[in-house]
């Protein structure tokens, strides 16, 4: 069945950068765009931005654009976020899920991945 | 940006209860472009309904979407006591936007 399995958990002191992967199973990562969405405690799902890994096309939220990179690696069935110049407001749990058929919604996702910004 | 709003922000029933959930959002959403999902403590995400009325595959028929514009509900026809979560609604209309939430308590 399709799957999306994420890194662990990890931890950051301000400034650092941290990058989480998002291996896909089930299915062709070339054929559907994957997001990235986050969450930080109490707050609502924000969107940071989606790769097609097909071609490459790449597009950010615009609070994050500049210090959010979205790559994927074919090969190894794996999309990646990496985030920089980390700030406590990006203590969050990073989920990525996979956009059905060029429209919005999300299905499946991963099982989130807790990044904690912390000096 | 379209901003969603959800109302209530807690919802407590028993179960066999009618649920009905609420999100409004700052502008009109186009082409049914708005989704609802389930989000239990410790898991992620999981998308019940998409196009505004279309259930997911897998999702029981309890649960059903409506609405149009800027105005969309979720109901749950007969809660069940595995229905206790936070429900969230999602616009993908051009841009991607979540409400805050419902919590459910059953």
């Amino acid at each position: 069945q399709v799957q999306l399995v994420q890194s662990g958990a990890e931890v950051k002191k301000p400034g650092a950068s941290v990058k989480v992967s998002c291996k896909a199973s089930g299915y062709t990562l070339s054929s559907y765009a994957m997001h990235w969405v986050r969450q930080a405690p109490g707050q609502r799902l924000e969107w940071v931005g989606w790769i097609y890994a097909g071609n490459g096309d790449t597009q950010y939220s615009q609070k994050l654009q500049g210090r959010v990179t979205i790559t994927t690696d074919k090969s190894a069935s794996t999309v990646y976020m990496e985030l920089t110049s980390l700030t406590s407001e990006d203590s969050a749990i990073y989920y990525c899920a996979r956009n059905v058929a060029g429209t919005g919604w999300y299905d499946p996702w991963g099982q989130g991945t807790l990044v904690t910004v912390s000096s | 940006e379209t901003v969603l709003t959800q109302s209530p922000g807690t919802l407590s029933l028993s179960p066999g209860e009618r649920a009905t959930l609420s999100c409004r959002a700052s502008q009109n959403i186009g082409n049914n472009r708005f989704a609802w999902y389930q989000q239990k403590p410790g898991q992620a995400p999981r998308v019940l309904i998409y196009h505004v009325s279309n259930k997911a595959t897998g999702i029981p028929d309890r649960f059903s979407g409506s609405g149009s514009g800027t105005e969309f509900n979720l109901t749950i026809s007969r809660l069940e006591p595995e229905d206790s979560a936070v429900y969230f609604c999602q616009q993908y209309d051009g841009s991607f936007s979540f409400g805050p939430g419902t919590k459910v308590d059953i």
